[in-house]
């Protein structure tokens, strides 16, 4: 079965672009959740999306965006790009979101220069 | 002051021996996560617990709600068991979730 697939892998953006990465969650999963890891600030949660419907939001400016679509693949957006968002972005999926376990991506490494 | 903290930060042991790594939070959660990272960032999910006590293979998470805090342990400890722990907390009416910073663990054949 495959895993969760995120792409691209990596990225190399300029300062003011935007960016959007995307996350195609395991079948049959319905929740996808997004995490922003970088070396200051380790693990950051974004947002979590259940059925096409953002679920849960962490503390990030309007900047960071997403959606999901009706087949639960999930897409992030990043407008007006920073310095400070070069991190590698995580996608998980589940089941049914918090009441289950989650399966990792392997991550999109952003770096904006 | 971080809502959740692990401990120790870093941890080196000797293949074979049981490694126990803590992690206390600060507010009432709905459920608590326990995540490996290996080099190269790929993370796996070992257990969510919201109640008692968890076991896979050589691994054992136990939670204690009263007090805020969990524990994972590793029996048997392995080279290929060093990665970083990562203790996360569900919490809050958002369900925001939140990270500790991590336990960088080393086992030494």
């Amino acid at each position: 079965k495959a895993g969760v697939t995120q792409t691209p892998r990596y990225l190399i953006k300029t300062r003011g672009q935007q960016v959007t990465l995307s996350c195609s969650p395991i079948s049959g999963h319905r929740s996808v959740s997004w995490y922003q890891q970088t070396p200051g600030q380790g693990l950051q949660f974004l947002f979590e999306y259940f059925s096409e419907t953002q679920r849960n939001k962490g503390n990030f400016p309007g900047r960071f965006s997403g959606r999901q679509f009706s087949n639960s693949r999930s897409e992030m957006n990043v407008s007006t790009l920073e310095l400070g968002d070069s991190a590698l972005y995580l996608c998980a999926s589940s089941l049914w979101g918090q009441s289950n376990g989650y399966t990792f991506g392997s991550g999109t490494r952003l770096t904006v220069v | 002051k971080n809502e959740v903290e692990q401990s120790p930060q870093n941890l080196t042991a000797q293949e074979g021996e049981f490694i126990t790594i803590n992690c206390s939070y600060s507010v009432g959660i709905s459920a608590l996560h326990w995540l490996q990272q290996h080099p190269g960032g790929g993370i796996v999910s070992l257990f969510m617990l919201s109640s008692g006590k968890k076991k896979h293979g050589r691994l054992i998470a136990t939670i204690n709600i009263q007090e805020k805090h969990s524990s994972l342990h590793i029996t048997a400890s392995h080279p290929r068991d060093s990665a970083v722990y990562i203790c996360a907390v569900r919490w809050g009416n958002n369900n925001d979730m939140r990270f500790g910073a991590g336990t960088r663990l080393t086992v030494k054949p």
